[in-house]
């Protein structure tokens, strides 16, 4: 199976900071990744898909970037609604896995 | 549009069997596979597996292999999550999600884009 593992596990940043999020698969999965906010007491929602392919009605301010075993998830402009915690999945191969999560603290 | 809605929480005692539903629109159960994710108290999303309602494919993640059942009814747009025997440690959120293989002239893409509410289940004596 490949493992996903997501750093740091939990950050805290000020409304207008530039944060990034990192994931690294434990073998080569191309740029098959996805990128999913949860916010407190919600389904999850997809951000990006391939990598760096932005979904429809996602904020230009998130960007992911990446491939082979790096990638990351970028938010330029933090805004208080972006208040969640983030995961990586992989879909290169069954089981999917996601990352452990990172919780994403408005200073 | 694509709408999948989640039974609602429930309350068993370990060792009961147990089956929760998904129902969704007929769009989200053509040419998708739809897919259960844990969410135990405080913690990560967890892949438990996938079902392909045209026919009843079924891939299992490790750690639930053999511990649940994945079906579907796709006559009814309606996907289950099924234990015989359940555990205090089966106590969580469980999500259903639609997987869109997404295939375009380059590349195909494999995400879960619409998800239900969620369903907690607790296992208390």
């Amino acid at each position: 199976d490949i493992r996903m593992t997501q750093s740091p596990s939990s950050l805290s940043a000020s409304v207008g900071d530039r944060v990034t999020i990192t994931c690294q698969a434990s073998q080569d999965i191309t740029n098959y990744l996805n990128w999913y906010q949860q916010k407190p007491g919600k389904a999850p929602k997809l951000l990006i898909y391939g990598a760096s392919t932005l979904v429809t009605g996602v904020p230009s301010r998130f960007s992911g970037s990446g491939s082979g075993t790096d990638f990351s998830l970028t938010i330029t402009g933090l805004q208080p609604e972006d208040l969640a915690t983030y995961y990586c999945q992989q879909y290169d191969s069954v089981p999917e896995m996601f990352g452990q999560g990172t919780r994403l603290e408005i200073k | 549009e694509v709408q999948l809605l989640q039974s609602g929480a429930v309350l068993k005692k370990p060792g009961e069997s147990l089956k929760i539903s998904c129902k969704g629109s007929p769009d989200s159960f053509t040419n998708s596979w739809i897919g259960w994710v844990r969410q135990m108290p405080g913690k990560g999303l967890e892949w438990m597996g996938i079902v392909y309602p045209r026919d009843s494919d079924t891939r299992y993640g490790p750690s639930f292999q053999g511990q649940v059942t994945l079906s579907v009814d796709k006559s009814i747009s309606t996907a289950y999550l099924h234990w015989s025997s359940l555990k205090a440690s089966d106590s969580a959120m469980y999500f259903c999600a639609r997987r869109l293989d997404d295939c375009r002239s380059t590349a195909c893409y494999y995400y879960f884009d619409y998800w239900g509410q969620g369903t907690l289940v607790t296992v208390s004596s």
